[in-house]
């Protein structure tokens, strides 16, 4: 079964301090993982997928096919990336499932 | 660019009505998705259209939900009729698949309030 899991519901970290939401997937075959954002008033959109292994807006992620996750970090959190977050998962024949998201809460 | 374009942004509708959402995804976009989006979870997918061919509709509740892509580029989701269980977000998604599996670009998607 095609599963992703977002363990945790809100997440506040305060300015400047590092950033790790927890994704992690259950799937049998060879995944595409993606970590979508919603910020406040926006629709939906891609920041970043493991295949292109860049960072966006100072987001990174790394799959680790042992331990079945996807973590999405950043070294030091801005009061702009605030927003949910949502990790996705895809299989070969195009269906992309979306775990039930992280509230980022950045403190001032 | 307008991106994917959803209509109605809001809807209020009393239980047993029937309502109808349209999606006109980016053009070019051959791959249409259909997610609902229930109160504090993930989007869900519901129907998957490649061109005008539904080739996933395995989430579909087919009892009182339908869709169509007539031409392969607009489409039309309904629900007939509606239950209290339906309020939620409906989003609609496009993509052009570029590699196996292409980025999603995502309406505002449509606010269904059943009373």
């Amino acid at each position: 079964a095609q599963r992703v899991t977002q363990p945790e519901k809100l997440l506040s970290v305060f300015k400047g301090a590092p950033v790790e939401l927890k994704c992690n997937y259950s799937y049998s075959g060879s995944p595409e993982l993606f970590w979508y954002v919603q910020y406040s008033r926006q629709r939906l959109q891609l920041l970043l997928r493991h295949i292109s292994r860049e960072s966006i807006k100072g987001f990174t992620a790394d799959l680790n096919k042992g331990e079945t996750s996807f973590h999405l970090k950043k070294p030091f959190a801005q009061e702009e990336d605030s927003a949910m977050y949502y990790c996705a998962l895809g299989n070969r024949d195009d269906k992309i499932i979306f775990g039930k998201g992280t509230r980022l809460h950045i403190l001032p | 660019e307008a991106g994917v374009v959803q209509s109605p942004r809001y809807k209020i509708i009393e239980k047993k009505q029937p309502v109808a959402f349209w999606c006109n995804p980016i053009s070019g976009h051959n791959t249409l998705y259909w997610y609902r989006q229930n109160l504090g979870q993930g989007p869900e997918l519901l129907i998957r259209y490649e061109n005008e061919e539904a080739v996933d509709d395995s989430q579909l509740p087919k009892d009182r939900f339908s869709a169509e892509r007539l031409k392969g580029v607009d489409s039309t989701l309904k629900i007939q009729p509606a239950e209290l269980g339906d309020s939620a977000v409906y989003l609609c998604a496009s993509s052009d698949r570029t590699g196996r599996t292409g980025e999603l670009f995502f309406g505002e998607g449509s606010r269904l309030t059943v009373l």
